[in-house]
């Protein structure tokens, strides 16, 4: 099955600076890559998602990387504020099997300092 | 449209107890999953269904039952509780075949003592 892998699992940045979080995956039929931002007791929501058709999409200071061949794919936050302090999960999803099966990384616990 | 709601927040089981946990989503979604969030572990499929009256295993099964009987609710069973099964249980659902968001419930806190 699906394998993914996520680095870091704590980071600390300066407010202002930039974090970038990166996910592996191991089955190259995975076509759909999410990631999701847990804030402490809430519910995981998604923030950026990609598919396997792009290379790069951007939503104002958040961006995913996509790189198929080498199957990783990264998210970058530029300009930090504190607000962004939260766990960040990426996901792979494919459809083997006749329907889309979502695997999770472990998560990402991104700090920001004020 | 209140999206994905999980019923009960938070739960104390004596080991050997069994109790239901309950997904009720308002989207007219028909993938339906429950996940559970260990510390350090990420989010791991328990069981899943693609549509009202089916059901499968994720990763993580053992010890736990699901029905899918109304589309919109899915209901997830401990048989017999054991303190390995503390941990925050949660709920999504998403549209079928084209892979997009899921959604989440607010999870449930369970403790196994």
């Amino acid at each position: 099955g699906e394998n993914v892998e996520q680095h870091p699992s704590t980071l600390s940045v300066q407010e202002g600076d930039s974090a970038v979080i990166k996910c592996t995956y191991s089955d190259s039929a995975s076509n759909y890559f999410p990631w999701y931002k847990q804030e402490l007791g809430k519910r995981p929501q998604l923030i950026i998602d990609i598919r396997s058709n792009v290379g790069e999409k951007k939503d104002q200071r958040i961006a995913v990387t996509l790189n198929k061949t080498a199957k990783h794919f990264s998210l970058h936050i530029t300009e930090t504020q504190p607000e962004d302090s939260a766990v960040y999960f990426c996901a792979a999803s494919n459809p083997r099997g006749g329907y889309q099966k979502v695997t999770f990384g472990t998560g990402t616990k991104l700090q920001v300092i004020p | 449209n209140a999206g994905v709601t999980q019923t009960p927040k938070f739960r104390v089981l004596k080991t050997g107890q069994s109790m239901t946990l309950l997904c009720a989503q308002d989207m007219n979604h028909e993938y339906m999953y429950w996940y559970r969030q260990d510390p350090g572990m990420g989010l791991r499929l328990i069981h899943y269904s693609v549509g009202e009256g089916t059901t499968a295993k994720g990763e993580v099964p053992d010890g736990y039952n699901v029905s899918r009987l109304k589309k919109q609710n899915f209901l997830l069973g401990l048989e017999s509780a054991a303190p390995s099964q503390t941990s925050v249980y949660f709920c999504a659902s998403s549209y079928s075949q084209v892979a997009t968001e899921a959604f989440f419930g607010q999870g449930t806190r369970l403790t196994v003592v």
